[in-house]
């Protein structure tokens, strides 16, 4: 079956633009994170879904980030006011139930101008 | 503080050789403990999870679990260049998780 996607796979964009990146999970997968990851570190979590609630949010820089999760599937991550810091790869992935294993989207690369 | 931990490395092995990865975390209550490959340019693939102390084969990887000391380990037997990758080691802390900085592992012809 299909894998994990997003989209798209690269964004550039200007310092203060507002961004939308997109994940489509696994079908029937009710668990999804959002992780960004730098050059040479692992992935740093963000958020993580439970159906359509963000069950765990601790992970958010802070609010200029924001992610819904409307009907449990699709799910997007948006960044307002986007500073050169935020410059990293977003990465989503779905599992079948917390604390199971997490399969990984190919990652959306974001350049902040 | 939530944090793994795990030698950047790189990690060096000779083609046919054990190569052994290991990773300790800080949180005694943590319960899930998962090992991730990947390679440069692309997403972390799942190679094996492990709940309970002891020994977990899958082929050519041994994923070992000490709760005691806190610590999970990766043993690569027969250890290829398609192996060369850096290896992720990730741990639950609640509803989220946290990934060490990875192994950069090379596997030399």
């Amino acid at each position: 079956g299909a894998g994990v996607s997003q989209t798209p796979s690269n964004k550039v964009t200007e310092k203060g633009k507002y961004v939308e990146l997109r994940c489509d999970p696994i079908s029937g997968h009710t668990a999804l994170y959002w992780y960004r990851q730098s050059l040479g570190q692992g992935p740093e979590f963000l958020i993580y879904f439970q159906g359509t609630g963000a069950a765990d949010d601790s992970g958010l820089p802070n609010d200029r980030f924001f992610a819904v999760r409307p009907e449990g599937s699709v799910s997007t991550l948006k960044i307002q006011r986007t500073e050169r810091g935020d410059s990293a790869v977003y990465l989503c992935a779905s599992s079948p139930g917390h604390n199971n294993e997490q399969f990984f989207g190919p990652g959306t690369r974001l350049t902040v101008l | 503080q939530k944090e793994v931990e795990q030698n950047s490395g790189p990690l060096s092995v000779p083609e046919g050789a054990i190569a052994s990865l290991n990773c300790t975390y800080s949180d005694r209550g943590s319960q899930s403990f998962f090992w991730y490959r990947q390679y440069s340019g692309k997403s972390p693939e799942l190679i094996m999870f492990i709940y309970s102390n002891g020994d977990k084969e899958d082929g050519r990887f041994t994923a070992q679990l000490n709760k005691a000391s806190q610590y999970v380990s990766l043993l690569i037997r027969d250890s290829q260049p398609s192996d060369s990758a850096t290896y992720l080691c990730a741990v639950n802390y609640g509803q989220n998780f946290v990934f060490g900085p990875g192994t950069r592992l090379s596997v030399l012809p």
